[in-house]
This record gives structure tokens, sequence and C-alpha cells, in this order.
């Protein structure tokens, strides 16, 4: 099994700041990476694909980065929705998909 | 409007069944695969099951393997996980994701629904 690791688990930020999430894995996915974001409450919500891709509807602040075995998502300016925790996925590996334990974005 | 519904979540015993279902709507339900993904009170994201556009494959984590069963009805737009032998362990919120377009090989989930709550305890 591809081991996902997050960090950091927890990040406090201000609104307006830049943040940079990291997503490594314990073995090369090539760019079979997905970003999701989660609020309380709510279904996540897919962010990026392919490592880089942005999915339909996701505001140019939110970039993907990486190949191989390390993975970055930058949000460039924080705003107050984007307080959540988010979670990397690798499918390279199908069907043995695997998620990361996710980190969460508070108000700092 | 695209979405996803869950239902059928409820509390059960050890050892007992549920059916798990997920109503799509405002897509053409056919064309995508589906998948199961469950989270346990308070933690992350965990896979539990895949199906894929025609239901010609199924995919199981090892932790359901045996005891759950992935199915769809393409008559009336659902997808339901039958599950079985639950364990305290199988506690969690389990939603419904849409999975790749037709034959794409990408098992990223693009929608997803908020979920259904299974509480297995005595």
């Amino acid at each position: 099994e591809i081991v996902m690791t997050q960090s950091p688990a927890t990040l406090s930020v201000s609104p307006g700041e830049r943040v940079t999430l990291s997503c490594r894995a314990s073995q090369s996915v090539s760019s079979g990476l997905a970003w999701y974001q989660q609020t309380p409450g709510q279904a996540p919500r897919l962010l990026i694909h392919g490592a880089s891709t942005r999915a339909t509807g996701i505001p140019a602040r939110f970039s993907g980065s990486g190949s191989g075995t390390e993975f970055t998502l930058t949000i460039s300016s924080l705003q107050s929705e984007d307080f959540a925790v988010y979670y990397c996925q690798q499918y390279s590996d199908w069907p043995r998909t695997t998620f990361g334990q996710g980190t969460k974005l508070e108000i700092k | 409007e695209v979405q996803l519904v869950e239902s059928g979540g409820g509390v059960v015993r050890p050892g007992g069944s549920l059916r798990l279902s997920c109503a799509a709507s405002g897509f053409t339900f056919d064309d995508y695969a589906m998948t199961w993904v469950r989270q346990a009170p308070g933690k992350g994201l965990e896979w539990v099951s895949g199906i894929n556009w025609n239901g010609g494959a199924t995919y199981y984590a090892d932790s359901v393997k045996g005891r759950f069963t992935i199915s769809r009805d393409s008559a009336k737009n659902s997808l339901y996980l039958q599950m079985s032998s639950l364990r305290a362990e199988d506690t969690a919120l389990y939603h419904c994701a849409r999975g790749p377009y037709a034959r794409s090989p990408y098992w990223y989930f693009d929608l997803w629904g908020r979920g259904t709550l299974v509480t297995v305890s005595s």
C-alpha cells in the first residue's frame, strides 16, 4: 500500500496569506494525485487532479504542483471560505487508492 | 442540479447487515464509475469500494472484501452498498462519489454526496 503523508497536520494562518500544503507518497505515483477540500458538515470537493489540473469551477488561487513522491497545494491568498481540511489522494495504484490523513487550515 | 444523495444509514449491532443507497441526478449515471468512501468520526477519508461505468468490474478495500458488495441500477440511477458482518470499526459516515468517465483509468472523485452515518454498536 502506498502511504500518503501530509504536513503539517494543522496550519494556523491569516486571511490574505499565501499557504503551501505538502503531501508525500511512500513510492512514486507519477502525476496520479488529487487534492480535496472538506469544510465541516459538507461533502469533500475536488480541487486538483493530475497533480496540477484545477477541477471545474475551482478558483485560480488554488494551484497544485509536483510529481513522483512530492506534491504541494498552494493557496495564493486565503479567503475566509478556504479554512477547511485538505486531503491528498493517490490514484496511480488503483484500486489500492489511498488518502493522506489531512491538513487542517485554521484561522490565526 | 448535479448531485448525489445517500440514504440507508443507521444503528446496527455487530455482525448485522445494512444496505446503503445513493441516488444520482443531473448527469448521465451510466457514463460514470462510482465509488464509496467512508470517514470514521473525527478521522480522514478511507476508500471502501468502486464499480466501473457498466457494472462489469468491482473493487474493494481489503478491510471490507468478502463482507461488502457494491452494485448499481441504471434504471434507478442508483448506487448501492450491501454491508454484512459489520464490525465496530465500520462505524463511519459513508459518502458516495463519482469516479472516472467511461473507460478513463483515472480514479479521482469529482462529485461527492454528504454521506449517511452507519453506527455499529451493541
